[in-house]
């Protein structure tokens, strides 16, 4: 089974500054790579899948990055609904797993 | 318009069965696979299996193996998680959520929250 470990747990961030999240796999997943926001009481929502592509109505202020075992997340400029727990997950190899999250709060 | 629809919240005793449904509309529900993922209170998403309804293909995590049952019946659209013999430590929020066969999962469920007191 792919572990896949984000850091940090928590990132503390002004409104306005870039966040950067990071994802690691403990063996090579290629691209096959997505992120999601979950914000509390709701459902997760896709934000970027192929490691680099916005999902559709995704903004541009999110990006993501990597290949193989390292993977980023950046939020260029951070706005108020974007504070919430992101979550990485691989869909190379059976079973699919998940990071741990990354909870970004208001600094 | 896409949606996966969970059934209601559910409150059992240890030891009882359940069976929890995800019914799918605005697509075409038998070339998408349908996963189950777990969040227990406070905690992170784990990825517990997933099915094709198309064929029927089902692939669980180790971690769930054994202890939960993922079934489809395509004539109404609906995927199943089912347990034969609840726990406490079985007290979460399932989700259902869509995915292609190598893919994100771009619509999920608004989850369904199973409560097993101790």
């Amino acid at each position: 089974e792919i572990v896949m470990t984000q850091s940090p747990a928590t990132l503390s961030v002004s409104p306005g500054e870039r966040a950067t999240l990071s994802c690691r796999a403990s063996q090579s997943v290629t691209s096959n790579l997505a992120w999601y926001q979950q914000k509390r009481g709701q459902a997760p929502r896709l934000l970027i899948y192929g490691a680099s592509t916005r999902a559709t109505g995704i903004p541009a202020r999110f990006s993501g990055g990597g290949s193989g075992t390292e993977f980023t997340l950046t939020i260029s400029s951070l706005q108020s609904e974007d504070f919430a727990v992101y979550y990485c997950q691989q869909y190379n190899n059976w079973p699919r797993t998940f990071g741990q999250g990354t909870k970004v709060e208001i600094k | 318009e896409v949606q996966l629809v969970q059934s209601g919240a559910e409150v059992k005793t240890p030891g009882e069965s359940l069976k929890i449904s995800c019914k799918g509309s605005g697509y075409s529900f038998t070339t998408y696979w349908i996963a189950w993922v777990r969040q227990m209170p406070g905690r992170g998403l784990e990825w517990m299996g997933i099915i094709f309804p198309g064929d029927s293909d089902t692939r669980y995590s180790p971690s769930f193996q054994g202890q939960v049952t993922i079934s489809v019946d395509k004539s109404i659209s609906t995927a199943y998680l089912q347990w034969s013999s609840l726990q406490a430590s079985d007290s979460a929020i399932y989700y259902c959520a869509r995915c292609e066969s190598i893919s994100g999962f771009d619509y999920w469920g608004q989850g369904t929250l199973v409560t097993v007191p101790s």
